[in-house]
């Protein structure tokens, strides 16, 4: 069966900190990787997607990717208030672009 | 103003009812998605289709149905043989299926509530 795990929280940092996301999966063969915000009562929305191995950055997000540990990241420097919020981490498998789903890290950024 | 739509916000269902939550999207995209989220859990895949016409079932398609009848609508009615409907329901479109680069795009999502 094939699972996304991650750390329900919550995670609390303090403003201006550097806040870490894991993921780790299930599925060797997966290839594509996303991370997804949701503030409460809304739909989640794309903060990063990541393909290979390494590092992705994008304004204050990095993404990290470490296939052969099957295990995915999400930075995010200089955390705001406005940062406060639950983090999806998505895997996408097979060849129909289905995607599992974690059920999400739940941040707290505090002033 | 390009995206993706879904109504009624709040929905409300009788017991024994069906219901149909509707999904609109104006981005060209050729695959659209239906998911359900229970508080606390991720997103559970019901239905997906690629193409017009053609839909497969998800991990938790009992109890609902959906249509493809035109690319831009994606309507999924959740019949009266789910008997735990309560939850979030969230629409996604991608541009296709194809590739590693076919990222899903949500709408604002439907709450359907048992009375």
């Amino acid at each position: 069966q094939k699972e996304v795990e991650q750390n329900s929280g919550p995670l609390s940092v303090p403003e201006g900190a550097i806040a870490s996301l894991n993921c780790t999966y299930s599925d060797r063969v997966s290839q594509s990787f996303f991370w997804y915000r949701q503030y409460s009562g809304k739909s989640p929305e794309l903060i990063m997607s990541i393909y290979s191995n390494g590092d992705k950055e994008d304004g204050r997000f990095t993404a990290q990717l470490n296939k052969a540990s099957q295990y995915v990241s999400l930075l995010i420097r200089d955390s705001q208030p406005s940062d406060s919020a639950t983090y999806l981490c998505a895997v996408k498998y097979g060849g129909y672009n289905k995607l599992i789903f974690g059920a999400g890290t739940r941040l707290a950024v505090h002033p | 103003d390009g995206g993706i739509t879904q109504s009624p916000k709040y929905l409300f269902r009788k017991e024994g009812q069906n219901v149909t939550l509707s999904c609109e999207q104006n981005l060209n995209h050729d695959a659209m998605y239906w998911y359900r989220q229970d508080p606390g859990q991720g997103l559970r895949l019901i239905y997906y289709s690629q193409i017009v016409n053609d839909f497969q079932k998800g991990d938790i398609a009992e109890g609902y149905s959906v249509s493809r009848e035109k690319k831009e609508s994606f309507p999924l009615t959740v019949t009266s043989a789910q008997k735990n409907p309560t939850a979030f329901y969230l629409c996604a479109s991608s541009i296709g299926t194809s590739g590693i680069q076919e990222t899903q795009y949500f709408g604002p999502g439907t709450r359907l509530l048992v009375l």
